[in-house]
């Protein structure tokens, strides 16, 4: 079975500051890989995706995130926060051949001014 | 264009009532998910249709009915809904469910439907 774990339910940073959300998978096999975005009140928005290839994969908004197979990590980073990143981040795998999507608890991203 | 619309937006009803959810989109994708969102919680799968046959019922009570009446459309029908499953209600698409490979594809959400049973 395919699990997912985001460190931190809840991270704060001050705008201009380094934005980086943990998230670790368990996969026999290297899954697919997604970080999703949902502001209030709204659905998920895909901010980036690995499937295969490059393991450092860029994203809108300024995010990126970088696959470490050696560490089963999927981290989400973006170089400078602004105020409008604040909004709820969930990673999510999806294994080779299985149909569902799994996704993390969430991790909620203030951003102080 | 990679938008996926639901309608409505917000919807109240009564244990006893008999109401409809709508997702669409006209991206061409050929699986369409329902799932079940509660606050602070991630979604929840409720159902998957795979060129309009339902392919995954996550064993989802039958006070919950989907529909997919063609590639474009998926309704959720809902009759007799408990307090407890007021929630949010998001749709999504993907390209294919899995192809031929065995791979999957991203898949992409409306805005939901916020339901309150009251």
């Amino acid at each position: 079975a395919q699990s997912v774990t985001q460190l931190g339910s809840h991270v704060s940073v001050s705008e201009g500051a380094l934005v980086l959300l943990r998230c670790n998978y368990s996969s026999s096999v290297p899954p697919y890989l997604f970080w999703y975005v949902q502001y209030p009140n709204q659905g998920l928005q895909l901010l980036l995706k690995y499937t295969t290839g490059a393991t450092l994969v860029k994203g809108i908004n300024g995010f990126e995130a970088e696959f470490k197979k050696s560490e089963t990590s999927f981290h989400l980073t973006k170089p400078s926060a602004h105020m409008s990143d604040a909004a709820e981040y969930f990673c999510a795998v999806r294994r080779f051949g299985n149909e569902k999507l799994t996704f993390g608890t969430g991790t909620r991203l203030t951003i102080i001014p | 264009d990679t938008e996926v619309t639901q309608t409505p937006k917000h919807l109240v009803m009564g244990m006893t009532n008999k109401k409809s959810l709508k997702c669409e989109q006209h991206m061409g994708h050929r699986a369409m998910y329902w799932y079940k969102q509660k606050a602070k919680k991630p979604p929840e799968l409720m159902f998957v249709y795979s060129y309009e046959k339902l392919s995954i019922n996550e064993s989802v009570p039958s006070r919950f009915s989907p529909e997919c009446p063609n590639s474009s459309l998926l309704n959720l029908h809902l009759h007799a809904l408990q307090p407890e499953d007021s929630a949010l209600y998001l749709c999504a698409s993907s390209q294919v469910l899995i192809d031929e490979g065995g791979r999957s594809y991203e898949q992409y959400f409306g805005p939901g439907t916020r339901l309150t049973v009251t």
